[in-house]
């Protein structure tokens, strides 16, 4: 199957600053990638919907000046997360879609980035 | 996107038949079901696909009746490997998922 980098696997930084996760789709292209951020013993929670030359779309209550999506080529999108704080410590998880039938969902994950904010 | 109902856990034993059932009442015409699974600290993975009857693939099989309110993902012979959570979802292509709470798995030797 298809695969989803990202990078880094994880992170500690410390609170007030940015972190920048990239997701790649490393064999195929993909229009429209979807960030998730999962809590320890939670289900995943999808942020945003990265449009690959357009904005980002974010689900409400996801603040999108803090959650800063990038999607600049068919196989990269990247989410800077600004100004961390604790509260933003996580597991952040990118998925993309393989192009094809538009009733197909097929949807292809990343590992995961850990980020923990001091 | 339709709402999944799932059972929140499930306790097997190694080499036996596991299968979890799936709710959703409110399946749309153009939503397909989708079960993925995942490991502590890693993204989901995708496990299988279908829209209606039954559908097989190398490490499970899903089942879903004529009125597709419900589907059976039936893991053959488990393991250990496969403690985990499965998760179902159903959507229309392309389209971001809505994970429901998901049934953890639990393998015991």
């Amino acid at each position: 199957g298809a695969v989803v980098s990202q990078h880094p696997s994880w992170v500690i930084c410390k609170s007030g600053t940015s972190v920048k996760i990239e997701c790649r789709s490393l064999d195929f292209q993909a229009t429209t990638m979807f960030w998730y951020r999962q809590f320890p013993k939670q289900s995943l929670m999808l942020m945003a919907t990265s449009n690959e030359g357009s904005k980002a779309t974010y689900e409400q209550g996801v603040e999108k000046d803090k959650f800063l999506i990038n999607h600049a080529s068919l196989t990269l999108s990247t989410l800077t997360v600004t100004s961390a704080h604790p509260e933003d410590s996580s597991f952040y998880i990118c998925s993309a879609g393989t192009s094809g039938r538009e009733s197909y969902n097929e949807q292809f994950f990343g590992p995961g980035t850990r980020l923990t904010v001091l | 996107l339709a709402k999944t109902t799932q059972p929140i856990s499930m306790d097997s034993y190694e080499g036996q038949e596991v299968n979890i059932t799936c709710s959703h009442n409110n399946i749309a015409t153009n939503d397909y079901i989708t079960w993925y699974q995942q490991f502590p600290s890693q993204g989901p993975r995708f496990i299988i696909q279908g829209y209606k009857t039954k559908v097989t693939n190398e490490v499970a099989s899903l089942f879903i009746p004529a009125d597709r309110k419900s589907s059976t993902l039936s893991l053959p012979r488990v393991s250990l490997s496969d403690t985990a959570v499965y998760y179902c979802l159903v959507a229309p292509g392309r389209r971001a998922l809505t994970f429901g709470s998901g049934t953890r798995l639990q393998v015991q030797p």
